[in-house]
């Protein structure tokens, strides 16, 4: 697609019950990124992927987190035992060569994820 | 280590009033400097940035100036409209060449 793509847009869950969240990049970007954005705290770095591999994952709060990546393309972000205080928007991002000096990051839209 | 300490807001300028946002940064290494802008119901976009000291960023009618001296990016316009209400990220990479670390961000609110 033309920019990156995210689902679902809003995903209300139950405290415990474990969500996935996907992103679909810019097709041909090889650096891949999430983020968290919560209110009033800015941007949170989660965690980084160079193709499929994960070379700084040193953002992920706690255990429960995990990402992985695909095809090079496709990623999907995994909360397990979720908890009130995952609520947030979870932005996911993409660039061409290794990221951001000099290239341009495209984030996409995010997931909104409510834990009740 | 790298942080980014931009101007809390909210900010509520008038229509055609000039626009500041103080952003400071701390960083290892040479980072590129950015700002991001987030419009309502949008998704983050990169509004300008600066990769080397005394650069000067520029993008529809905004500009900030790459000040190593005063570890400073300030964001500046000279007449704001009401289309540029929105929340503006001040953001640096760092001593990496791959991560982006953010300002918490700025709600500015342009009254016609």
């Amino acid at each position: 697609g033309a920019g990156v793509s995210q689902s679902p847009s809003n995903k209300v869950t139950e405290k415990g019950k474990d969500v996935e969240l996907r992103c679909d990049p810019i097709s041909g970007h090889t650096a891949l990124y999430w983020y968290r954005q919560s209110l009033g705290q800015g941007l949170e770095f989660l965690i980084y992927f160079q193709g499929n591999s994960a070379p700084d994952k040193s953002g992920l709060p706690s255990d429960r987190f995990s990402a992985e990546r695909t095809g090079g393309s496709v990623s999907t972000l995994t909360i397990q035992r979720t908890q009130q205080e995952d609520s947030a928007v979870y932005l996911c991002a993409s660039t061409s060569g290794t990221g951001a000096f000099g290239n341009t990051i495209y984030f996409g839209e995010g997931s909104w994820l409510t834990v009740v | 280590g790298n942080s980014v300490t931009q101007m809390e807001g909210p900010v509520t300028l008038s229509e055609e009033a000039f626009l500041t946002i103080n952003c400071t940064y701390t960083a290892t290494g040479y980072p590129s400097l950015f700002w991001y802008v987030q419009y309502p119901g949008e998704g983050l976009q990169l509004l300008l940035k600066a990769t080397k000291a005394d650069d000067k960023g520029s993008n529809k009618g905004f500009e900030a100036t790459y000040r190593k001296e005063t570890t400073s990016f300030h964001l500046e316009k000279g007449s704001v409209q009401v289309s540029d209400s929105a929340v503006y990220f001040c953001t640096n990479s760092g001593g990496s060449n791959y991560k982006l670390t953010f300002g918490k961000g700025t709600l500015l609110t342009v009254n016609p």
